[in-house]
């Protein structure tokens, strides 16, 4: 079945590197779109981008200068980088699949657990 | 970036009421909105898609609408399990962005 599942350290420094993986099975990185949403407690989610089946990517404008997102298919694994970390960074971090290629078919159908990512000193 | 407003912020209804939750958008999406419930501990949970069409699973008593810019998701008899916070994306453009959310109770 499909599942998706984030690891990564649940507590960052301030002005450090967050990285985490996203581990997939039960349906392929070249054939599905997988996309990173965080949320910070209490405030609603906020898509952060995407790794296209394809292999292209997009971003949020408000977080591109800071996101890096990568893959590696054999291992079907999608990567978050984003660095300069703050306070306000703090929140759960989701991947999150596309159920479909088509726009008008277009919805986050599978999600991981979420992993939660404090930034603190 | 495309603003969705959604209201109420919170409510609380009574079991077997029909629920009305409406996001506005700040610009035309035509139909790109989704819905997704969210339950604490849980990740959230996709309901509509294309504005009206049911994600897989989702029970029959939930619909999505549209009127111009917009959008309704309606529960026709609520139940205890409908408890959470639901929220609305749209993803007409890049950024892809969610509503606020409206958190609903059960009174």
């Amino acid at each position: 079945q499909v599942q998706l599942k984030e690891s990564g350290p649940g507590l960052v420094q301030p002005s450090e590197t967050l990285s985490l993986t996203c581990t997939v099975s039960g349906f392929s990185l070249t054939s599905y779109s997988v996309s990173w949403v965080r949320q910070p407690s209490g405030k609603g989610p906020e898509w952060m981008g995407r790794m296209w089946y394809d292999g292209d990517t997009a971003y949020n404008s408000a977080l591109k200068s800071r996101l890096s997102i990568s893959r590696d298919t054999s291992k079907n694994q999608v990567f978050l980088k984003m660095n300069s970390l703050q306070t306000d960074d703090t929140g759960t971090y989701y991947c999150t699949r596309d159920q479909s290629i088509l726009r008008i078919e277009e919805l986050f159908d599978y999600w991981g657990q979420g992993v939660m990512v404090t930034v603190s000193s | 970036d495309i603003q969705l407003t959604q209201s109420p912020s919170s409510m609380s209804a009574s079991l077997g009421d029909r629920v009305s939750l409406t996001c506005q958008s700040s610009q035309g999406i035509g139909n790109y909105l989704s819905w997704y419930q969210h339950k604490p501990g849980k990740p959230p949970k996709p309901m509509i898609y294309y504005a009206t069409n049911l994600a897989d699973g989702v029970p029959s008593r939930f619909s999505g609408s549209r009127s111009g810019s917009d959008y309704s998701l309606t529960i026709s008899s609520l139940e205890s399990e409908d408890t959470a916070i639901y929220y609305c994306l749209q993803y007409d453009e890049y950024p892809l962005t969610f509503g606020s959310g409206t958190k609903l109770e059960i009174k």
